[in-house]
């Protein structure tokens, strides 16, 4: 079965451009998570939805970020505009139904760098 | 308080040597989950193991098991037979009563030693 799907794997922008992360979540899952990665801070979630609609975004960092789940399987982190201390991975999970006892299953992650 | 601690930055094990990572948790919720996960330094995030406050035993997945002791709040991870694709970062995280969200902790760095 193909695991959670994230696009771009690498992605170098200049400070100020529009950043647009994607996710396709395993099929079947219902919930999808964001985090994003770094030395300083750990993983951090950033926002998670459940059956398409966004539960907790209070992770959301600050307007220049912004995530939509237009349906089950498809994701978008947008940052605009960018900063270079926006540079991180970011990972999108996503889970299944049922008891929180389902792990979240992670994508292989974006690795952001913001000149 | 954080909700999740690992107190160990970096461990080294001998190559099939057992090895415990620690985690203790806060919560007062009497339901909650916690999980392991296996970050390798290609960067993805591995789901190991998970142990549910009521389980009545310890959660095990083949090398991997789980140390729970309860009235400590500690989930303590164990590998045995440690290899060396074993080094890795490894984080602990918790789900509190019917919450989706994880907390994570910051991680143990182990590195396996021939």
């Amino acid at each position: 079965d193909a695991g959670v799907i994230q696009s771009p794997r690498h992605e170098v922008t200049e400070m100020g451009q529009e950043v647009t992360l994607r996710c396709k979540p395993i099929s079947g899952h219902n919930s999808l998570f964001w985090y994003r990665q770094t030395m300083m801070r750990g993983l951090e979630l950033l926002i998670y939805f459940n059956n398409n609609v966004p539960i907790d975004d209070s992770g959301m960092p600050e307007d220049r970020f912004s995530a939509k789940m237009p349906n089950a399987s498809f994701s978008t982190l947008k940052i605009q505009p960018s900063e270079p201390r926006d540079s991180a991975v970011y990972f999108c999970a996503s889970k299944g139904g049922g008891y929180g006892n389902q792990p979240q299953h992670f994508g292989d992650g974006t690795r952001l760098s913001i000149l | 308080a954080q909700k999740i601690t690992q107190t160990q930055p970096g461990m080294f094990v001998q190559e099939k040597e057992a090895v415990t990572l620690d985690c203790t948790y806060d919560t007062s919720d009497p339901s909650y989950g916690l999980f392991w996960y296996k970050q390798p330094s290609s960067g993805e995030m591995i789901f190991l193991i998970y142990q549910g406050s009521y389980d009545q035993q310890n959660a095990t997945e083949g090398r991997y098991s789980l140390n729970f002791q309860k009235a400590r709040k500690s989930a303590n991870l164990v590998i045995s037979a440690s290899q060396l694709g074993d080094s890795a970062m490894y984080f602990c995280a918790m789900r509190e009563g019917g919450y989706q969200k994880v907390t994570f902790g910051i991680g143990t760095k182990l590195q396996v030693i021939p």
